[in-house]
């Protein structure tokens, strides 16, 4: 049964502090998205990569936020420093060239 | 830009019976996907069904149906005989079919609608 997988499921730290965030994306899938969930946003896309290239970031706040695939089986967001304002849910999702994503379960982040 | 409207906060629903959760979207592209995607407590994203703008027939996955009108932009979803494992919010997303370099294969989500399924 392939599914994404995301670590951590809960993270609370404190501002000014670094987070980091990671994703397995199903084998063989060459997509990869990072998307944010807020109550008052809903969810929007930060970060898409297709074959391991960053093809738009234009949703990632560039000064804190940055987003790497070290290779297909990783991707990572990374936040440093973090605010509270980034309290959200981070989901990661993969997929297969414009077929359908599929999500992982999300990482719970607050900034306190 | 696309955009994705549910204009429904909150449905309920008695369980056995049929609800129908409205979408409406904006573009100027005539090759796109619709999805569905349910997302209970758990905080899951999980597909639900996926439309093809060029196509005509509805797509239907078991209990889950839609009624996709092209013309309207609206994309509808159908589900029968509710059960209480369906309670969730529910989104509706948008996808272009052809992104220009490959550079927007992004979903826009809609703000979703919180189903209730009563006993």
């Amino acid at each position: 049964d392939a599914r994404v997988t995301q670590t951590p499921r809960h993270k609370v730290t404190e501002m000014g502090q670094e987070v980091t965030m990671r994703c397995q994306p199903i084998l063989g899938h060459n997509t990869v998205f990072w998307y944010r969930q807020t109550m008052m946003q809903g969810l929007e896309l930060l970060a898409y990569f297709r074959n391991r290239a960053p093809l738009d970031d234009s949703g990632m706040p560039k000064d804190r936020f940055s987003a790497e695939m070290p290779d297909a089986t990783l991707a990572t967001l990374k936040i440093q420093p973090s605010e509270p304002r980034d309290s959200a849910v981070y989901f990661c999702a993969s997929g297969w060239q414009n077929y359908e994503q599929y999500f992982g379960p999300g990482t719970r982040l607050t900034v306190t | 830009a696309q955009t994705v409207t549910q204009s429904q906060p909150e449905m309920s629903v008695q369980e056995a019976e049929t609800v129908t959760l409205s979408c409406t979207y904006d573009t100027s592209e005539s090759d796109y996907y619709l999805f569905w995607y349910k997302q209970p407590p758990s905080r899951q994203m999980i597909l639900v069904i996926r439309q093809e703008a060029y196509k005509q027939q509805n797509a239907t996955e078991n209990r889950f149906s839609v009624n996709f009108q092209k013309a309207a932009k609206s994309f509808s979803l159908k589900i029968s005989d509710s059960q209480l494992g369906d309670a969730a919010m529910y989104f509706c997303a948008y996808r272009s079919a052809s992104p220009s370099g490959g550079s927007n294969y992004k979903l826009t989500f809609g703000k979703g609608t919180l189903l209730t399924v009563n006993p």
